[in-house]
C-alpha cells in the first residue's frame, strides 16, 4: 500500500534562518506531489507542485521553494524565514504523472501528517 | 474560475444526531470531489472520493451525494459520535487541460458533537 511522510512534525525557527521539510512517498512511483500550506483560520494554499524528477510549478510568489531530488522526494525550502512563512506544511501525492491519462485523474489525493511551523 | 464554498463553517449537534455538512462549487466541470477530515494539529484524512458520473458513495456511517449540475454536493454523517469532532472539508479536482488537475478546498465545516 502506498503511504507518505512527513518531517519534522513541529519545527520552531527564528526569524533569518533557513528551512528544510521533507516528504516522501512510498508504494507508488511517478506520483505528481504537491505543498500546501494553512494558516491559521485561513484555507488551504497550494504553494507548489511537481509531475516529475526536477520538474517544479509555483503557484504563489514568496520565499519559499521546492524541489525534487527523486520521483518520490519533495522538500520544501527557504533560505532565511519571514514571520508570515508561520503556519502547517501539509504534502500530498496524487496517483498522476507524466504519463498520466483521464482514468489517473478520477484517484484521490492522499495528504501527510504535516508540520507545525512557527517562526519567532 | 472554481470556487468552493461550504455552509455552515460551523456546527453544534448533540450526540446521536445526524450530521449534514454542505459544499457547492461553482463550475460543474470536474473529475471528482472528495470529502477530508481534519483533527486539531493533524493532517489530512479522506473520508470518501465521488466521481463525476457518480450520484453518492457510501462508507459506514458516511454518505455522500453529488449533484454535478447543480454544484452540490452534501455529506451526511448518521448517529453522530463525539469522535466526529473534527473540521469536514470538500475539494473538486477540475476538469483542465492539463495532467496535473489541482484540487480546490473549500474553507471547511468545523463539527462539535457534545456527549
Amino acid at each position: 500500500s502506498q503511504t507518505i511522510h512527513q518531517w519534522p512534525a513541529t519545527l520552531v525557527q527564528p526569524v533569518g534562518s533557513p528551512l528544510s521539510l521533507e516528504c516522501t512517498v512510498e508504494g507508488t512511483s511517478n506520483p505528481n506531489l504537491y505543498w500546501y500550506r494553512q494558516a491559521a483560520g485561513r484555507g488551504l494554499q497550494l504553494l507548489f507542485y511537481s509531475v516529475g524528477i526536477g520538474q517544479i510549478s509555483s503557484e504563489v510568489p514568496q520565499n519559499l521553494s521546492a524541489s525534487r531530488p527523486q520521483d518520490r522526494q519533495f522538500i520544501l525550502s527557504s533560505k532565511k524565514l519571514l514571520l508570515s512563512d508561520s503556519g502547517f506544511y501539509l504534502c500530498a501525492w496524487s496517483p498522476i504523472g507524466l504519463a498520466g491519462g483521464p482514468w489517473e485523474l478520477r484517484r484521490g489525493y492522499t495528504f501527510g501528517s504535516g508540520t507545525r511551523l512557527t517562526v519567532v | 474560475k472554481q470556487e468552493v464554498t461550504q455552509i455552515p463553517a460551523a456546527l453544534s449537534v448533540p450526540e446521536g444526531e445526524n450530521l449534514v455538512l454542505n459544499c457547492s462549487f461553482t463550475d460543474s466541470a470536474i473529475y471528482n470531489l472528495q470529502w477530508f477530515r481534519q483533527d486539531p494539529g493533524k493532517g489530512l484524512t479522506s473520508l470518501l472520493l465521488i466521481q463525476s458520473s457518480q450520484r453518492e458513495q457510501t462508507s459506514g456511517r458516511l454518505n455522500a451525494s453529488l449533484d454535478k449540475s447543480s454544484g452540490r454536493s452534501t455529506l451526511y454523517i448518521a448517529a453522530s459520535q463525539p469522535g466526529d469532532s473534527a473540521t469536514y472539508l470538500c475539494a473538486v479536482r477540475p476538469e483542465t487541460t492539463d495532467s496535473w488537475g489541482k484540487l480546490q478546498f473549500g474553507a471547511g465545516t468545523q463539527v462539535v458533537v457534545t456527549p
